[in-house]
C-alpha cells in the first residue's frame, strides 16, 4: 500500500495564489520529502523536512510536519505557471532502510495564468 | 557537479522482445542507485537499488532484472517484455554518507510494449 497519500488528486488556481497539498502516511518516518515533476520528466527535489522538526521554508515553498497526525502540507506562495507540475510526497521509515523513498501518488497542480 | 543520464529516452518493443535500459552517473563515486517505474498517472514504484558494484536488491518480483557492472551504472533487463512493463521508467542516485535520504533523478525513459 501506498506510504503517503497526497490530495488533493488535482488542483487547478490562478497565478498568484497560493496553493496548499497534503500528505498523509501510515508509519513512523525518519524524514518526509517532496519532489516535484514536470510532466513526463524526472523527478526533482525540493525540501527535506526531518522527524523533529515541525516546520521548514525554502523560498516560496513552506513544508510543515506533524507526527502526531502522521501528515505534512507543502504551501507554495505566490504561484506562477510554471509550477505547474505534480508534487509528491515521499518518506523514509524510521528503523528501515535510509536508502528506500516511498512514494505517493501525487497532487497535479495547474497554475492558470 | 553531478549529473544523470538515461538512454534511451523513448523506446516501443513488441511483447516478447528484450530490454536494456542504462543509467549512468557522473561527478560522483560509490553512488546508491536506484529504478523506478510509473505507471501513467501513478506514483513511483521502487524496482531495484544497489549500493555497490554487483550488489542488486529487488523490492518486487516482476519480469525485470538490474545490475551495477560498473560503479556508476546501473542497467535494468528484461528477456522477454510483456504488454505490462510498460510504464515510465526512471533512475535516481543518492549519496552513501551525509545527506543520503535525498535522491537525484534522471530524465526517464519512457517504454511502450505492444
Amino acid at each position: 500500500s501506498q506510504q503517503g497519500e497526497e490530495d488533493p488528486q488535482a488542483l487547478s488556481i490562478q497565478e498568484g495564489e497560493n496553493a496548499t497539498m497534503n500528505c498523509s502516511y501510515k508509519t513512523s518516518i525518519n524524514n518526509l520529502q517532496w519532489y516535484r515533476q514536470n510532466s513526463g520528466r524526472g523527478l526533482v527535489h525540493l525540501i527535506l523536512i526531518r522527524s523533529n522538526e515541525r516546520e521548514k521554508h525554502s523560498g516560496r515553498l513552506r513544508v510543515t510536519l506533524d507526527t502526531s497526525k502522521k501528515s505534512s502540507s507543502l504551501l507554495i506562495t505566490a504561484s506562477r505557471a510554471a509550477d505547474t507540475a505534480s508534487y509528491f510526497c515521499a518518506t523514509v521509515n524510521s528503523g528501515g532502510s535510509n536508502y528506500k523513498l516511498t512514494f505517493g501518488k501525487g497532487t497535479l497542480l495547474t497554475v492558470n495564468p | 557537479s553531478q549529473t544523470i543520464h538515461q538512454w534511451p529516452a523513448t523506446l516501443v518493443q513488441p511483447v516478447g522482445s528484450p530490454l536494456s535500459l542504462e543509467c549512468t552517473v557522473e561527478g560522483t563515486s560509490n553512488p546508491n542507485l536506484y529504478w523506478y517505474r510509473q505507471a501513467a498517472g501513478r506514483g513511483l514504484q521502487l524496482l531495484f537499488y544497489s549500493v555497490g558494484i554487483g550488489q542488486i536488491s529487488s523490492e518486487v518480483p516482476q519480469n525485470l532484472s538490474a545490475s551495477r557492472p560498473q560503479d556508476r551504472q546501473f542497467i535494468l533487463s528484461s528477456k522477454k517484455l510483456l504488454l505490462s512493463d510498460s510504464g515510465f521508467y526512471l533512475c535516481a542516485w543518492s549519496v552513501i554518507a551525509g545527506r543520503r535520504d535525498t535522491q537525484y533523478f534522471g530524465p526517464g525513459t519512457r517504454l511502450t510494449v505492444l
